[in-house]
C-alpha cells in the first residue's frame, strides 16, 4: 500500500494552542517521513522530517512523534501563531528516496 | 525561497494544445522531480530525472513527457491537453539520486479551457 492517510482535513485553534495533525501508513518499507508546509500560492516547504528509528524529533516549535508499531506519526505545533496558518502535508518515502507519497493535507487556521 | 525556480507562473491554454513547463533546480542539485497538485488527487509524483537520466516514474500520463538538459534544468511537456489536466505543477530538486530532502519550487498553475 503506497498511501499515507492524513487527518483531520482542517483544524482551527486559538493562538498559543497546540494543533496536532496525524498520519498513518501501511507500507513498512517507508523509511523517511517529512512534513511540508504550504502557504497559498507557494510551493510546499520542508518543515521537519524523521526516520523510523527515532520516536520523536523537535525543531523549534515543531515536533514529530513517531509510533513505528502503530504505523502512525504526527506533527505538533507548540505555541501556535497566526503565521502558522497554512496547509500541512505529511509524506513518506521508500528507500532510495525517489518519490514522496503525500497525505491529503490539513488546512490549519490559528485564530489570534 | 527554496532556490528552485519555475516558469511560467501561470499558463492558460485550450484543450488539445501542448505546453512546456520549465524548472531550474537549486545550485548543486542533480535531481529534479515533477509533481502534480490537484484538488481531487492531491500531490502526486510524476517523474524524476537525475543528472540527465530518467530515474523514476510515477503516475505520469503518456501524453506527458519530461527531460533534463546538460545544464540540469528540466522541462515538462504536456500535450493533447484535457480539462482534467488543469492543476498546479511543482518541480522539486535534491542533491543526489536518492536524496530524501526535496525542495519545491513555487509551481506553475495550468488552466485548460
Amino acid at each position: 500500500q503506497q498511501q499515507v492517510k492524513q487527518s483531520p482535513q482542517s483544524l482551527i485553534v486559538q493562538k498559543g494552542g497546540i494543533p496536532i495533525i496525524n498520519c498513518a501508513y501501511e507500507n513498512t518499507a517507508f523509511d523517511y517521513f517529512p512534513w511540508y508546509q504550504q502557504f497559498p500560492g507557494k510551493g510546499p516547504a520542508l518543515l521537519i522530517a524523521i526516520r523510523p528509528d527515532v520516536s520523536e524529533k523537535k525543531e523549534g516549535r515543531f515536533t514529530i512523534s513517531f509510533n513505528k508499531s502503530a504505523k502512525q506519526f504526527s506533527l505538533h505545533i507548540m505555541d501556535s501563531q497566526p503565521g502558522d496558518s497554512a496547509t500541512y502535508f505529511c509524506a513518506a518515502s521508500l528507500p532510495y528516496g525517489n518519490k514522496l507519497v503525500f497525505g491529503a493535507g490539513t488546512i490549519l487556521r490559528v485564530k489570534s | 525561497d527554496s532556490g528552485v525556480t519555475q516558469t511560467p507562473k501561470h499558463l492558460i491554454t485550450a484543450t488539445g494544445q501542448r505546453v512546456t513547463l520549465r524548472c531550474s533546480p537549486r545550485s548543486g542539485d542533480l535531481s529534479v522531480y515533477w509533481y502534480q497538485q490537484s484538488l481531487d488527487q492531491g500531490l502526486q509524483f510524476l517523474i524524476q530525472y537525475y543528472n540527465g537520466e530518467e530515474r523514476a516514474k510515477g503516475n505520469i500520463l503518456e501524453r506527458f513527457s519530461a527531460q533534463q538538459f546538460p545544464d540540469l534544468h528540466s522541462e515538462l511537456n504536456l500535450s493533447s491537453l484535457e480539462l482534467g489536466d488543469s492543476a498546479l505543477y511543482f518541480c522539486a530538486s535534491s542533491v543526489g539520486a536518492s536524496s530524501y530532502e526535496q525542495y519545491f519550487g513555487p509551481g506553475t498553475r495550468l488552466t485548460v479551457t
